[in-house]
């Protein structure tokens, strides 16, 4: 199956930093990523939707100037939190999809802990 | 707008046990898909199933199968003789066939096996 892969899988920061999270299609051209949130023993929630080389569409509640998504490439998402607090900590996972709208590709993801 | 639930927070067998988790759905659209994923403690989706709409076929794979009820708006899912392996936390979703490919996910249930 289709391979998607997320740097790093874990990050510590200080409250105040920003930090970016990169969400790589590994072997096939991902015109559509997805950005999810998770809190622990929580759902996941969709953050974001990125088509390559367009704005992402944010979900209702989500503040775009806080978390910047750029879709640069076929096979590369980043996010960004930026000034990163505490209440960010969580687990963020990226999804990738080729365009046959049937299956999304989930990465491993990221563990974010905003002492 | 879609609703994914899953009333089953925590379910807890002995190892050999059969155990169904529920899932519920609600949407005003005709075509749709439906999946289940597996979460084990390191995080990853793990991909199980995916059903469009139009198939109300009950699928088996080894000691998986799922039931899908359109009368009941059900999907539901069992493990046949469990094993510690299978303790994770489960989560059904839901994705409309037409217009975005955004994900709705359930609450999740947390499978425990125990030895």
């Amino acid at each position: 199956g289709a391979v998607v892969s997320q740097h790093p899988s874990w990050v510590i920061c200080k409250s105040g930093t920003s930090v970016k999270i990169e969400c790589r299609s590994l072997d096939f051209q991902a015109t559509t990523m997805f950005w999810y949130r998770q809190f622990p023993k929580q759902s996941l929630m969709l953050m974001a939707t990125s088509n390559e080389g367009s704005k992402a569409t944010y979900e209702q509640g989500v503040e775009k100037d806080k978390f910047l998504i750029n879709h640069a490439s076929l096979t590369l998402s980043t996010l960004t939190v930026t000034s990163a607090h505490p209440e960010d900590s969580s687990f963020y996972i990226c999804s990738a999809s080729d365009g046959s709208y049937n299956e999304q590709f989930f990465g491993p993801g990221t563990r974010l802990t905003v002492l | 707008a879609q609703k994914v639930t899953q009333a089953q927070t925590e379910i807890s067998v002995v190892e050999k046990e059969d155990v169904t988790l529920d899932c519920v759905y609600e949407t005003r659209d005709t075509t749709y898909y439906l999946f289940w994923y597996k979460q084990p403690p390191s995080g990853e989706l793990v991909f199980l199933i995916r059903r469009n709409s139009f198939d109300e076929q009950n699928e088996i794979s080894g000691r998986y199968s799922w039931n899908f009820q359109k009368s009941t708006s059900s999907f539901n899912f069992t493990i046949t003789a469990s094993q510690v392996v299978d303790s994770a936390v489960y989560f059904c979703a839901l994705r409309l066939i037409q217009g975005a490919q955004k994900l709705v996910f359930g609450q999740g249930t947390r499978l425990t096996i125990n030895p």
